[in-house]
């Protein structure tokens, strides 16, 4: 099935720098996917998504990349603020072989802005 | 106002004693999943449901049962839950199946002794 790996686990940065977060995939029919931001002690919230058929994407201060050919995906979040900090999820999707659709999702990476 | 909801939010059990979490969404979407949450391992899938009377095993559904009778309604069931069901659980739902915001629920922490 899919292996999506997420990395880093942590990352704090300084309030006004970017952060990005990197994941890779292994199932090369995988052609979604979304990025799911988790405050503390909340449930996870959608951030930004994107399909196989688009390369880069962007919303404010949130831009996603996909490279298909090398099966990863990265979040990049410029102008860090503190309301920033909390913990990603990638996570990739696709058609099983029954025409279903599972969604696997990385470990997660705790990410902390440091005002 | 349009939600996913789960009952309980909490629950304290011991082994063997079979349990229900209930999972219920108010926005006609067809696609609802089951998640578990646990340290160092993020969300993974225990089972899905693309419409009513349609489900299929996630990647962890060995010890769990589901049902959908009804569009809004996608419970879980525990027929004999095991400490290491000790988890954070979400309730997700989606207007279409997989490839469109999921919006979950407000999760239930269950604790097995």
């Amino acid at each position: 099935g899919e292996n999506v790996e997420q990395h880093p686990s942590t990352l704090s940065v300084q309030e006004g720098d970017s952060a990005v977060i990197k994941c890779t995939y292994s199932d090369s029919a995988s052609n979604y996917f979304p990025w799911y931001k988790q405050e503390l002690g909340k449930r996870p919230q959608l951030i930004i998504d994107i399909r196989s058929n688009v390369g880069e994407k962007k919303d404010q201060r949130i831009a996603v990349t996909l490279n298909k050919t090398a099966k990863h995906f990265s979040l990049h979040i410029t102008e860090t603020q503190p309301e920033d900090s909390a913990v990603y999820f990638c996570a990739a999707s696709k058609i099983s072989n029954f025409g279903n659709e599972k969604l696997t999702f990385g470990t997660g990476t705790r990410l902390t802005i440091i005002p | 106002e349009a939600q996913v909801t789960q009952n309980p939010r909490y629950l304290i059990t011991v082994t063997g004693k079979k349990l229900t979490v209930t999972c219920s969404q108010n926005m006609n979407h067809e696609y609802m999943s089951w998640y578990r949450q646990d340290p160092g391992l993020g969300l993974r899938q225990i089972y899905y449901s693309m419409n009513v009377e349609v489900t299929d095993k996630g990647d962890v559904p060995e010890g769990y049962k589901v049902s959908r009778k009804e569009k809004r309604n996608f419970p879980l069931i525990l027929e004999s839950p095991s400490p290491n069901q000790t988890s954070l659980y979400f309730c997700a739902s989606s207007l279409l199946a997989g490839q469109e915001t999921q919006y979950f629920g407000p999760g239930t922490r269950l604790l097995v002794l």
